[in-house]
């Protein structure tokens, strides 16, 4: 069975610093990975999205990289704001089923402070 | 820029009512999703819906809950007896072309059950 396993579970950062979230799974028969980022009692906003025979995606500030093989990802999040203060989720799609589901991890809640 | 609406953004009702809650996904969008997500918890998934029919669905998709695309543009969750436990927030999800592309997430229909 799929776990997604996400840490740290919070994180808080001086503002302009570096910083990376991980995210691991159990299982390496997946079609792709996406991070999302959610703000308190809002919905989820698709950062990045990860094909399985990719090894990074880039947006602007930030970069996420897939090991496959090892059952990892990085969100690497550069020169961090205050606006990036939210909770990060990453989510694999597995193989099997018809469609796929997306199973998301609990999540890296990320404070960026001034 | 495109998005899924969700309609209402929070439905209180009494234990043992129905609701129905409304989604509209982004219009060129040929796959639909119900996740949820309880206070605290990960999030969940509950359905997947294609060409009219469930292409999957989880083991929390029993028989109180039904998916519906009643006419070109919703797509309905209804939960026919609800129960405490049904509170959560319930997203609703569209992707493009196939069940691998990137899911575009709603901002979600709290939901609580008294």
């Amino acid at each position: 069975k799929q776990e997604v396993t996400q840490i740290p579970a919070a994180l808080s950062v001086p503002e302009g610093e570096n910083l990376v979230l991980n995210c691991s799974f159990t299982d390496s028969a997946i079609y792709n990975l996406q991070w999302f980022r959610q703000d308190p009692g809002k919905g989820l906003t698709s950062l990045l999205l990860i094909q399985s025979s990719q090894r990074e995606q880039t947006s602007g500030r930030l970069n996420a990289s897939l090991d496959k093989s090892s059952g990892r990802s990085t969100l690497y999040i550069a020169a961090s704001q205050p606006g990036d203060s939210a909770t990060y989720l990453c989510a694999v799609k597995r193989y099997g089923g018809s469609q796929g589901n997306l199973i998301f991890g609990k999540g890296t809640k990320l404070s960026v402070k001034p | 820029e495109p998005e899924v609406t969700q309609t209402p953004s929070h439905q209180v009702t009494q234990m043992g009512q129905e609701v129905i809650l409304r989604c509209v996904p982004i219009s060129n969008h040929l796959y639909f999703y119900w996740y949820r997500q309880i206070l605290g918890q990960k999030v969940e998934f509950l359905v997947s819906f294609y060409n009219n029919e469930i292409s999957e669905k989880s083991e929390i998709f029993d028989d109180q809950f039904s998916v519906e695309r009643p006419d070109g543009s919703n797509f309905t969750l209804k939960i026919r007896s609800t129960k405490l436990e049904d509170s959560a927030m319930y997203f609703c999800a569209s992707s493009e072309l196939a069940g691998y592309n990137e899911q575009f997430f709603g901002p979600g229909t709290r939901l609580t059950v008294l």
